[in-house]
């Protein structure tokens, strides 16, 4: 079946460093792909995503691009921030039961603290 | 403001007693989802419903129990044979119709004692 591989955390990083959080995934068809990131205590927040190959989600600074080649989707950020700190999940789009159905599959969450 | 509502944020219960979860979505959306959190793990699916009177069972739906009578509702029943009910459960919602973008609700934090 379909699946998400996250890179396994915890990540920890000072303040203005690079960021990369590696995301590959196994699925059947061509599924959108998401990032999604969750704070303390909190549901989870859509970050970004892209729905076909080549396609680059951004926002906030961050930025992942859909390689269907590679099948990757690996989340980068230039220069995180304390407020970055938080735990990310990647996660595709799959089919569900039922006409039209759609279910999403996570990965298992990278947990990244950043420090000052 | 449009959203998806989760009540309790805290909730306790007793070992063998059922306890029902509520979520509450505004934002017109025919698709819904529950979600259960464990510490250290990915999210997994409990049940889903594409649309009223209408719901699929998820990859962890043994005791659980879900309805759809209404398009903002879906509660969520966590029963006595539930093995290990304490978790962290999350709502969601989509447009349907094979969009698969989902917005989460704040979560309930369930405690068996």
């Amino acid at each position: 079946g379909d699946s998400v591989t996250q890179m396994e955390g915890p990540v920890t990083l000072s303040e203005e460093a690079f960021l990369t959080i590696n995301c590959t995934y196994t699925a059947t068809g061509y599924p959108s792909l998401f990032w999604y990131v969750q704070y303390p205590g909190e549901g989870l927040q859509l970050l970004l995503k892209a729905t076909k190959a080549d396609d680059k989600g951004s926002n906030k600074g961050f930025e992942a691009t859909y390689r269907k080649e590679t099948t990757s989707f690996h989340l980068e950020k230039g220069s995180v921030q304390v407020s970055d700190s938080a735990v990310y999940f990647c996660a595709l789009s799959a089919l569900g039961q039922g006409q039209g159905a759609q279910k999403l599959v996570f990965g298992q969450g990278t947990r990244l603290t950043i420090n000052p | 403001d449009g959203g998806i509502t989760q009540s309790p944020k805290y909730l306790f219960r007793k070992e063998g007693q059922n306890v029902t979860l509520s979520c509450e979505q505004n934002l017109n959306h025919d698709a819904m989802y529950w979600y259960r959190q464990d510490p250290g793990q990915g999210l997994r699916l409990i049940y889903y419903s594409q649309i009223v009177n209408d719901f699929q069972k998820g990859d962890i739906a043994e005791g659980y129990s879900v309805s759809r009578e209404k398009k903002e509702s879906f509660p969520l029943t966590v029963t006595s044979a539930q093995k290990n009910p304490t978790a962290f459960y999350l709502c969601a919602s989509s447009i349907g119709g094979g969009v698969g973008e989902q917005f989460f609700g704040p979560g309930t934090r369930l405690t068996v004692l």
